[in-house]
């Protein structure tokens, strides 16, 4: 079945870096772009921004520090964040969702939970 | 603070219908046929249940039901049922590149 597999948790420091994976299956990778999702304990849903699977060009949203990377690895169809210089706000789940079209996220990860605490 | 807006809490008996409202601007929900609705439920990843303003994807029951007016965009839930309980996210797309979801509502059935 279509299903997005994302890495385990995650426990780093202040001023580490991180890197978060989901790895899809049952689909074509390189066709939807693989959107990014962060929620923040207790609060709603932030999107991140996308990359684009054809072409691994990524798009960050406009209020998203340059700390944050997309990338992938079409060869085993996994999609990676990459966060570096965590700071304790960066503490959240993080979601992968694969977008069917214009914000319509139809399948998800099951979340990546990163925790930064000294 | 989220570019679109949600009243954060709803409540109805089972049997009864509510509805969900989502306010944006002529720049996202006013400007496009391109609203989504999630449902969250605790400690779960959202689940789509309704994409461009009004469709279903395969799964989810037609008690659900999506409409646009204006800048408002609405979830209607009838026949509500225990198992609707959840935390529902609105999404509109925003042009190129930009998009957003609503900070939330919490709906309980009582």
């Amino acid at each position: 079945q279509v299903q997005l597999v994302q890495s385990g948790s995650e426990l780093e420091k202040p001023g580490a870096s991180v890197k978060v994976s989901c790895r899809a299956s049952g689909y074509t990778f390189t066709g939807p772009s693989i959107n990014w999702v962060r929620q923040a304990p207790g609060q709603g849903l932030e999107w991140m921004g996308f990359i684009n699977t054809k072409s691994g060009k990524p798009t960050y949203a406009q209020d998203l520090i340059g700390r944050f990377v997309f990338s992938l690895d079409t060869s085993v169809s996994t999609a990676y964040l990459q966060i570096s210089s965590l700071e304790a706000e960066d503490t959240a789940v993080y979601y992968c969702a694969k977008d069917r079209a214009y914000f319509a996220f139809d399948i998800w990860g099951q979340g990546t939970l990163v925790t930064v605490s000294s | 603070q989220s570019a679109l807006t949600q009243p954060p809490s709803a409540s109805g008996s089972p049997g009864q219908s509510v509805t969900i409202s989502c306010t944006g601007t002529n720049s996202d929900v006013g400007g496009y046929k391109y609203v989504s609705w999630f449902q969250q439920q605790p400690g779960k990843a959202p689940k789509l249940m309704i994409y461009e303003v009004s469709k279903r994807p395969s799964g989810v029951p037609d008690r659900f039901s999506g409409s646009t007016s204006g800048n408002t965009a609405s979830l209607t839930v009838s026949g509500l049922q225990a198992d609707d309980e959840g935390t529902y996210y609105c999404s509109s797309y925003g042009g190129t590149n930009k998009g957003a979801f609503g900070g939330g509502t919490k709906l309980t059935v009582l």
